[in-house]
């Protein structure tokens, strides 16, 4: 079982503040690193799938960095709304009919 | 533009019951999972398939079983049901251009089931 680790569990930030937290998992059989962004009462929505060491994604106000080598990926958020009120969840596959696995999160609150 | 319907979206069963969930996905997706969430953990891997007539198992896959008769559905058993298995659940599915996972996974918006 893959071990995927998200830091930190929960951030409360003020509108406007930048931030960012991390996912760590083990380097070795990497394939491919999801971001997905999960508010309450609604389902996950993909937000990056990422692939290649070095690599940068970005959508809007949130963007993402992977470093396959030592394991861990970024997620940063410029600018805070409170609409980016969510769970963070990054996921983990080694291309084995794409299964993927899971980090707990990092639950991120805006306030005004 | 559905997506993923997950039905039904509540249920509370007694301990020993049976009950069938269903996915539906209208995006022609090879691949469908079942994931459960529980409070402090990430979303965990009960089955999965890759294709009309496939399943395989995933994590955490006993007291569950799956079929994928046509294409769009994937349903979830649970045969005699257990307080454990009072939980969240969501199904997922996922196109694919090789076996592999660079593709997002489109969830649909959970089964909130209780076991008493």
């Amino acid at each position: 079982i893959l071990n995927v680790e998200q830091s930190p569990q929960s951030l409360h930030v003020q509108e406007g503040d930048s931030t960012n937290f991390t996912c760590s998992f083990p380097s070795s059989n990497f394939y491919a690193l999801h971001w997905y962004r999960w508010e309450t009462a609604k389902s996950p929505e993909a937000l990056f799938v990422m692939t290649l060491n070095g690599d940068e994604k970005k959508k809007g106000r949130i963007s993402a960095t992977l470093n396959t080598k030592e394991g861990y990926s970024y997620l940063y958020i410029k600018g805070s709304q409170p609409e980016d009120s969510a769970t963070y969840l990054c996921a983990l596959t080694t291309g084995t009919a794409s299964k993927l696995t899971f980090g707990t999160g990092t639950r991120l609150q805006v306030t005004l | 533009n559905a997506g993923v319907t997950q039905t039904p979206k509540f249920r509370v069963l007694k301990t020993g019951q049976s009950m069938t969930l269903l996915c539906a996905q209208d995006m022609n997706h090879e691949y469908m999972y079942w994931y459960r969430q529980d409070p402090g953990m990430g979303l965990r891997l009960i089955h999965y398939s890759v294709g009309e007539g496939t399943t395989a198992k995933g994590e955490v896959p006993d007291g569950y079983n799956v079929s994928r008769l046509k294409k769009q559905n994937f349903l979830l058993g649970l045969e005699s049901a257990a307080p454990s298995q009072t939980s969240v659940y969501f199904c997922a599915s996922s196109y694919t251009l090789d076996r592999a996972g660079n593709q997002p996974q489109h969830f649909g918006d959970g089964t909130r089931l209780s076991i008493l």
